[in-house]
Order: C-alpha cells, then structure tokens, then sequence
C-alpha cells in the first residue's frame, strides 16, 4: 500500500523567512503533484512533477523530485502572508489512476 | 473552459433523504475522479471513471453510488446517509487516469443530520 508522508504537519514562519516542505512516499513512482488548499476551499494544482530530477519554480515556490530518494521538497522563499495554506503532495500509481495523498502541511506565514 | 463544476455547492439532508451531486467537465477530460475530504484530512480517493466505465471502486459503502451518464458528466447518488458522511466532496478530471495532473471542482459541503 502507498503511504504519502509530509513534515510538517504545521509550519509556522515569519515573513521573509524561506523554509522547506518534505514529501516522502513509499513505493516506486515518477510522478508527483504538489497543491494548494485553503479552507473551506477546492485544491488548486501547483506543479506537476514528472521524472527524476524535475525542478519546477512559480513565484516563491519551487519544487523538486528524487525519485530514488522517494523524495519531493517544496521550497518557500521569502514567505509571504498570501502563501498561508494547507500543502498537499500527492502521489499515483504507476499504470494507475489513483492518486494518493500525503498528510498534508498547514503552513501559516506572520506578519 | 477550464473548470470543473459541482452542483450543489452546500447539501444539508436527513438520514433518510434521496440526493444527487453533479459534476461537469468540458475540458474533454476521460478520466473523472470523486474524493472524500474531512476536515483538516487530506482527499482520499472513492470512485474513478475512464472512459465512462468505473474503473476503481475503494471499497465504498452502498449507500454512494456513482454514475457516469456521459463523458462530461459524473453524479453521485446518496441514500441513507450517517452522520459520519458529512464531509467536503471533491469531483476532479484529467486528460486521461493516472498519467496527467486531476483539476478538481470547489467541492460540496455535506452535512448528514
């Protein structure tokens, strides 16, 4: 069974402030999607993330995968108060259409 | 048109209640996906249709039952719903199942009382 881990759960950081999330999952696959949720509120597709070594950057996000590592980060540069969301990672199976989910990290940027 | 649209955006019903949710794609999607989220958990997978025919089913109580009348369509039919039901229901579509990133709808907010 795939499980999808995120640390951490909570973040909380200052404006100005980088930090990074981690993805960690753990059975084979090359294709990892990172989203955005805020409360109440639907997912919004950040990145998609389709081979070893993928990097993609939007604004003050950037994510990466290891695919050996069963790894993703999602870097945050310079946070800002509009990145407050909950960060999901998600995972499919190969030759599969289920996506799986990790736990989740709910990040929180202060002034 | 890039959205996928659900309907109704709040449900409340009653234990013994008939209801339908709907979800609509014109993005000429074939693969359509129907998610459970509670609160403050992520999505976890229910049901998936390729090419309008159920293609996973994660072991789903009775009680939900989907429909795919077309390609652009995807209903999910409620009966006897519990109150542990009550959740934030997410439909989402992709180009094909499994090989492209899922583009959800704002989702229903179930309330089972």
């Amino acid at each position: 069974e795939l499980k999808v881990e995120q640390n951490p759960l909570f973040l909380s950081m200052q404006e100005g402030k980088n930090y990074t999330i981690y993805c960690n999952y753990s059975t084979t696959s090359d294709r990892l999607y990172w989203y955005r949720q805020d409360p109440g509120k639907s997912l919004e597709s950040l990145f998609v993330l389709l081979s070893n070594g993928a990097v993609k950057q939007e604004g003050r996000l950037m994510a990466s995968l290891d695919t050996k590592a069963r790894l993703s980060t999602l870097h945050i540069t310079a946070a800002v108060h509009d990145l407050s969301a909950t960060y999901f990672c998600a995972v499919d199976h190969f030759g599969n259409e289920k996506l799986t989910f990790g736990t989740g990290t709910r990040l929180t940027i202060i002034p | 048109d890039t959205e996928v649209t659900q309907t109704p955006k709040h449900l409340v019903m009653g234990m013994t209640n008939k209801k339908s949710l709907k979800c609509e794609q014109h993005m000429g999607h074939r693969a359509m996906y129907w998610y459970k989220q509670k609160a403050k958990k992520p999505p976890e997978l229910m049901f998936v249709y390729s090419y309008e025919k159920l293609s996973i089913n994660e072991s789903v109580p009775s009680r939900f039952s989907p429909e795919c009348p077309n390609s652009s369509l995807l209903n999910l039919h409620l009966h006897a719903l519990q109150p542990e039901d009550s959740a934030l229901y997410l439909c989402a579509s992709s180009p094909e199942g499994g090989l492209h990133e899922a583009f959800f709808g704002q989702g229903t907010r179930l309330t089972v009382v």
